[in-house]
């Protein structure tokens, strides 16, 4: 079946402007994930979503970061006012519903943000 | 706090030898490990997980990995490596929080 999806694939941005990243997961799956690949930072969590529970924002590296996750399914990650140090590759996770035994991350091919 | 070492961040081996990419841990409470693989720009893709059980865990594409509780290593292994297998190489934990912990990564490079 389909995999996890993102897009855009590639975005280049001013430093200043906001941006939008879009992630579907794969179908069926309740939780999902940001994570974000960077050269000097390596894989970091970022946000964490579970059916209709409240969001663990504990990863987020500032207020200028958010995600919302609509009707259970697709995700967006908006960056405001982005800066240079936000440059990375994000990359976006679903897994199944937790306890069932195969709460394996699976993940998009993710977005590469370049901020000038 | 968890947290994943991945002591080298290059490893070469001759095409048919046997390779070992290590991994160790620190977690509290029962360790859920993981290896995912991540070819040039492309996502993490899954190779193989320990929850519980046997200590040795098959995944895809001939790796395994095996799991020691006492020295807190998860390394994994294949008897005969690919220049195919040449990739990036993230080993990740999770306990008692959802999210994945993930290592510094291993390059490695498996030469013809």
């Amino acid at each position: 079946g389909a995999g996890v999806s993102q897009s855009p694939s590639n975005k280049v941005t001013e430093k200043g402007k906001d941006v939008e990243l879009r992630c579907d997961p794969i179908s069926g799956h309740t939780a999902l994930y940001w994570y974000r690949q960077s050269l000097g930072q390596g894989l970091e969590f970022l946000i964490y979503f579970q059916g209709n529970s409240a969001p663990d924002k504990s990863g987020l590296p500032s207020d200028r970061f958010s995600a919302e996750r609509t009707g259970g399914s697709v995700s967006t990650l908006t960056i405001q006012r982005t800066q240079q140090e936000d440059s990375a590759v994000y990359l976006c996770a679903s897994s199944p519903r937790p306890g069932t035994g195969t709460d394996t991350q699976y993940f998009g091919p993710g977005t590469r943000l370049t901020v000038l | 706090a968890q947290s994943v070492a991945q002591p080298e961040d290059q490893v070469n081996v001759a095409e048919g030898n046997p390779l070992t990419v290590k991994c160790t841990y620190s977690v509290s409470g029962n360790p859920y490990l993981f290896w995912y693989v991540q070819y040039p720009n492309r996502g993490l893709q899954f190779l193989l997980k320990y929850i519980t059980g046997d200590n040795l865990v098959k995944g895809s594409y001939g790796f395994e990995a095996e799991f020691n509780k006492s020295q807190t290593s998860f390394h994994l292994k294949k008897p005969s490596a690919l220049v195919s297998d040449s990739a990036l190489y993230f080993c990740a934990v999770r306990g008692s929080a959802r999210q994945l912990t993930f290592g510094s990564g291993t390059q490695l490079t498996v030469l013809p």
